[in-house]
């Protein structure tokens, strides 16, 4: 089945720096590859996604990079901001085919 | 519009109790699942249900049953906990199919302490 790889685990970055998390997949079939985001004690959100018939997809300050043949992918953030802090997690799935499959998570901390 | 919602938000047992969880969405979607949520290790899948009057084993399924009792509505059941099985539990649901977004929508959680 599907492994998802996400490093790195805790990642600290100064307000209005970059921050970047990335993944690995093990499935070469895997196709959809979103992002959710949780913020202290609530619910994961999505974020952003992106399908394996796309390299990058922005949506302001947050994008994705995907690079099938290595079978990794990355988050992006720009410009972050003390809300940006949250726990992120990756994942991948053959879409309307297997559920999705997370990676362990990173947890961003952004310093004011 | 409640979207995800299962109960309890809290729960503690002692070691070969049993208890149900409930979830329930009003989204229309054919696909529900639930997921546990330990520190450090992600998000892992216990059992899903592709549609109504189906459901498959995940990750983790062992210890754990589970009932799709209509298009609505996925129990999750521990028939004798165990302190492993002290997590927080995510019930979710999404229009998963064909060439269709697979965007998960959560529930608020479980926090479910075994001792």
């Amino acid at each position: 089945g599907e492994n998802v790889e996400q490093h790195p685990s805790t990642l600290s970055v100064q307000e209005g720096d970059s921050a970047v998390i990335k993944c690995t997949y093990s499935d070469s079939a895997s196709n959809y590859f979103p992002w959710y985001k949780q913020e202290l004690g609530k619910r994961p959100q999505l974020i952003i996604d992106i399908r394996s018939n796309v390299g990058e997809k922005k949506d302001q300050r947050i994008a994705v990079t995907l690079n099938k043949t290595a079978k990794h992918f990355s988050l992006h953030i720009t410009e972050t901001q003390p809300e940006d802090s949250a726990v992120y997690f990756c994942a991948a799935s053959i879409s309307g085919n297997t559920p999705l499959v997370f990676g362990k998570g990173t947890r961003l901390s952004v310093i004011a | 519009n409640a979207g995800v919602t299962q109960t309890p938000k809290f729960q503690v047992l002692k070691t070969g109790q049993s208890m149900t969880l409930q979830c329930a969405q009003d989204m229309n979607h054919n696909s529900m699942y639930w997921y546990r949520q330990d520190p450090g290790m992600g998000l892992r899948l216990i059992y899903y249900s592709a549609s109504e009057g189906t459901t498959d084993k995940g990750e983790v399924p062992n210890g754990y049953n589970v009932s799709r009792l209509n298009k609505r509505e996925f129990s999750l059941r521990l028939e004798s906990a165990a302190p492993s099985q002290t997590s927080v539990y995510f019930c979710a649901s999404s229009e998963a199919g064909a060439n269709t977004a697979e965007k998960l929508f959560f529930g608020s959680g479980t926090q479910l302490s075994v001792l």
